[in-house]
């Protein structure tokens, strides 16, 4: 079992604020790395896989980025809405399987 | 609309009690998988299966057995040798059993055990 670790934990931000996150995994046997957003009450929602080293994905005003020789992914969030508010996953793994970190809970005051 | 279909969502059981949970896709998907959710922790894979008629275990398979007889189905039995089966289990899908491939996932069900 990979140990993935997010932080932070939890964070509490202004609407308007920009915040980023990180998620740190063991650089050995990395196959690919996925992003999901959890709203409460519904499913967990895929923002972003990333396989290769110093890749750069973005979705409106989200974005991630990855390093995969130091072990550490980034996802950022622009200009932060309170529609953002969830809990973020991250997942890396090898070939089949992936393991979920335990998430950072983000929450978007007006 | 395509998607993952669990039911129950919330389902009470005895201990010493088996539980089936279902899982439905119509996403054509060929993986399944199984996770567990409980507070504090990541989620974390019980069983997956790649393709019909073949699956394998995840990291917390002891007390848990599933089958996949059907493409579009993935059933998971919480059995009683589970020591402690109250917690949140969510179904997830992909293309292929492959990492890179995005995961959808169900609405989930709770289990509690009384």
């Amino acid at each position: 079992i990979l140990n993935v670790e997010q932080s932070p934990q939890s964070l509490h931000v202004q609407e308007g604020d920009s915040t980023n996150f990180t998620c740190s995994f063991p650089s050995s046997n990395f196959y690919a790395l996925h992003w999901y957003r959890w709203e409460t009450a519904k499913s967990p929602e895929a923002l972003f896989v990333m396989t290769l080293n110093g890749d750069e994905k973005k979705k409106g005003r989200i974005s991630a980025t990855l390093n995969t020789k130091e072990g550490y992914s980034y996802l950022y969030i622009k200009g932060s809405q309170p529609e953002d508010s969830a809990t973020y996953l991250c997942a890396p793994g090898g070939y089949s399987t992936l393991t979920f970190g335990k998430g950072t809970m983000l929450l978007v005051s007006p | 609309d395509g998607g993952i279909t669990q039911s129950p969502k919330y389902l009470f059981r005895k201990e010493g009690q088996n539980v089936t949970l279902s899982c439905e896709q119509n996403l054509n998907h060929d993986a399944m998988y199984w996770y567990r959710q409980d507070p504090g922790q990541g989620l974390r894979l019980i069983y997956y299966s790649q393709i019909v008629n073949d699956f394998q275990k995840g990291d917390i398979a002891e007390g848990y057995s599933v089958s996949r007889e059907k493409k579009e189905s993935f059933p998971l039995t919480v059995t009683s040798a589970q020591k402690n089966p109250t917690a949140f289990y969510l179904c997830a899908s992909s293309i292929t059993g492959s990492g890179a491939n995005v995961l959808t996932f169900g609405a989930g069900s709770r289990l509690t055990v009384l």
